[in-house]
């Protein structure tokens, strides 16, 4: 059964500071995700990262997998107060035995403060 | 284009009343799933569909029941509500294949308070 453990659950950042959120999975996963979530809405999908060594980059974020460290970072440079928001990772195991059910972390939140 | 769309957005029940809340998408996916969002434990899954006509339990799948009406329609059914299970809830579908890289889209949520 696939586990996934975020840190930190919460953190507070100044504007223009760096941070990185760390998503640590149990098992073998086929590929990994990262959500965000505002206040009171649905999740929008950031990005999927399927292979080990694999970086994605959008704006001021920037989302890696080792697959041999079981590890993904979502990377936050030079925050801004938009990025507030709650952030998630989430696995799919490969041997799921059907359905690829994401596995959820339970979800970093982060507060920007002017 | 709608996507997941998840009735009702909002609903309180009174402990032992049911209710069904319905999901259903447009974009021809084949996998469907509801979760619960809970407070610090992420989303949990309750109940998934690999393709029409089949249904399994997820990881809490207590006290609800599901139906994979057609292909398009998921619901998720609340027999005798209990104050626990008080949460959001969440809808998402996924297609099959490397199509927009094994994307799962979700519904916008029903927010359900049992008391």
């Amino acid at each position: 059964e696939l586990k996934v453990e975020q840190n930190p659950l919460f953190l507070s950042m100044q504007e223009g500071k760096n941070y990185t959120i760390y998503c640590n999975y149990s098992t073998t996963s086929d590929r990994l995700y990262w959500y965000r979530q505002d206040p009171g809405k649905s999740l929008e999908s950031l990005f999927v990262l399927l292979s080990n060594g694999a970086v994605k980059q959008e704006g001021r974020l920037m989302a890696s997998l080792d697959t041999k460290a079981r590890l993904s970072t979502l990377h936050i440079t030079a925050a801004v107060h938009d990025l507030s928001a709650t952030y998630f990772c989430a696995g799919v195991p490969i041997l799921t035995g059907g359905g690829n059910k994401l596995t959820f972390g339970t979800g970093t939140q982060l507060k920007v403060e002017l | 284009n709608a996507g997941v769309t998840q009735t009702p957005k909002f609903q309180v029940l009174k402990t032992g009343q049911s209710m069904t809340l319905q999901c259903a998408q447009d974009m021809n996916h084949n996998s469907m799933y509801w979760y619960r969002q809970d407070p610090g434990m992420g989303l949990r899954l309750i109940y998934y569909s690999a393709s029409e006509g089949t249904t399994d339990k997820g990881e809490v799948p207590n006290g609800y029941n599901v139906s994979r009406l057609n292909k398009r329609e998921f619901s998720l059914r609340l027999e005798s509500a209990a104050p626990s299970q008080t949460s959001v809830y969440f809808c998402a579908s996924r297609t099959r294949g490397r199509q927009l890289l094994y994307g799962y889209t979700f519904g916008s949520g029903t927010r359900l308070t049992v008391v």
